[in-house]
């Protein structure tokens, strides 16, 4: 079965970067996504990444993949308070088509 | 273009009573997802539909829930009789395709049970 586990809570001074880190059980995941939730919204999509591929940027995010490790990684560069939310991962693999599995969320705590 | 959207926004309920959550999908998406997150731990599924069809429900904890699409739009989820363990957080998405297509997801129902 899946499962997808996330630290709980990190905390950052703004203008550092944040690293959010995930780790996967399935490795036929196809997708791998990183979702932000801020307080009072719903889940957004803020990249993702195909499971042939190491890395992708994508202004100030970086996501790395290692598939050995079946470690994920998202570096968000220049952290500024905007970006106190929760972050997901979550994965979708091919027994299961549509269906989402989300890690715990890892809350980001941006300081000044 | 309107989001997902879903109401009510907060619900509190005392144990043995009945909730009903609606989602308001995103138009022109056939597919639609129920997930709900407990107590701070992960989001996890419960069920999607194809229009007004149920595609997948394995998610779904027992038969307390029901959940339906009439008419392939909006859906509802209700919870009858609710327990304390259903407390938590109920998510709604849309996609216009399925697989990996993205997810839209609406802002939750938060469900207090007493």
């Amino acid at each position: 079965g899946e499962d997808v586990e996330q630290s709980l809570f990190l905390s950052v001074r703004e203008g550092d970067s944040s690293v959010i880190n995930c780790t996967y059980t399935d490795s036929s995941s196809t997708y791998l996504y990183w979702y932000k939730q801020e307080p009072g919204a719903g889940l957004q999509l803020l990249t993702y990444i195909f499971s042939n591929m190491d890395m992708k940027q994508d202004q100030r995010l970086t996501v790395l993949l290692n598939k050995k490790d079946k470690h994920l990684s998202l570096r968000i560069a220049d952290t500024q308070t905007g970006d106190s939310a929760i972050y997901f991962c979550a994965e979708i693999y091919t027994g299961t088509a549509s269906k989402l599995t989300f890690g715990t969320g890892t809350r980001l705590q941006v300081t000044l | 273009e309107a989001g997902v959207t879903q109401f009510p926004s907060h619900s509190v309920i005392e144990k043995g009573q009945t909730v009903t959550l609606r989602c308001d999908p995103i138009s022109g998406h056939d597919n639609l997802y129920w997930y709900r997150r407990v107590m701070g731990k992960e989001i996890k599924f419960l069920l999607h539909f194809v229009k007004e069809s149920k595609q997948d429900e394995s998610g779904m904890p027992n038969n307390r829930f029901l959940a339906e699409r009439t008419g392939g739009t909006y859906s509802t989820l209700k919870v009858q009789p609710a327990e304390l363990e259903d407390s938590g957080v109920y998510f709604c998405a849309s996609s216009q395709y399925g697989g990996a297509n993205e997810q839209f997801f609406g802002p939750g129902t938060r469900l207090t049970v007493l």
